[in-house]
């Protein structure tokens, strides 16, 4: 079993849909968590840094963080032909820990 | 300012070349690392620079080599790759290497061995 899973899609959604991107762990230990988005081409952008259980939020990115489901999800609200690109989550103990990527599309 | 900078973005290169890969960061940061993505993959870890020490190694070919000439360079240089090698290349940095700081990317080299 990996350390990080993560749906790689790809996930295709029209303009204004609210966007549900998720990553399960199977390490306890975990406390930090990162979103990264990555375009084509491009290094990860750092989007989103939560730490243990709870919800962040920042413009219309929300990070939420279930520790006892070992689950984190990131949800994108009316989302934006310009959010389509690559995201990434990531754990950190003595290094960081990525998830495969979920590709997402959002399409005009 | 998050700011990372990567020089070249694209490098091309013989199996028997020798060429470097730079990195900068103006940020304070006392952790760099080094990571390669091939294509549809998440970065994979190659090395960690902590204080300008050689702190991580995960076990990469000695044809890559490491080099932390202060605070905030980094450098790897590269001699004898093999086409496999071809990936693009990022460097990142964190205020320290510990859990609980963020690692800040850079653009990425895209290298390509021929």
């Amino acid at each position: 079993q990996k350390e990080v899973e993560q749906d790689p899609g790809p996930l295709s959604v029209p303009e204004g849909a609210i966007v549900s991107l998720n990553c399960t762990y199977s390490n306890s230990a975990f406390q930090y968590f990162m979103w990264y988005r990555q375009y084509s081409r491009k290094g990860p952008e750092l989007l989103m840094y939560t730490y243990s259980s709870g919800n962040k939020e920042d413009g219309r990115f929300t990070a939420q963080v279930d520790k006892s489901s070992k689950y984190i999800s990131l949800f994108i609200r009316d989302s934006q032909p310009s959010d389509s690109a690559t995201y990434l989550c990531a754990m950190n103990t003595d290094k960081l820990i990525f998830g495969t990527g979920t590709r997402l599309q959002v399409f005009p | 300012d998050t700011e990372v900078t990567q020089t070249p973005k694209h490098l091309v290169m013989g199996m028997t070349n020798k060429k470097s890969l730079k990195c900068e960061q103006h940020m304070g940061h006392r952790a760099m690392y080094w990571y390669k993505q091939k294509a549809k993959k998440p970065p994979e870890l190659m090395f960690v620079y902590s204080y300008e020490k050689l702190s991580i190694n995960e076990s990469v070919p000695s044809r890559f080599s490491p080099e932390c000439p202060n605070s905030s360079l980094l450098n790897l240089h590269l001699h004898a790759l093999q086409p496999e090698d071809s990936a693009l290349y990022l460097c990142a940095s964190s205020q320290e290497n510990t859990p609980g700081y963020e690692q800040y990317f850079g653009p990425g080299t895209r290298l390509t061995v021929t």
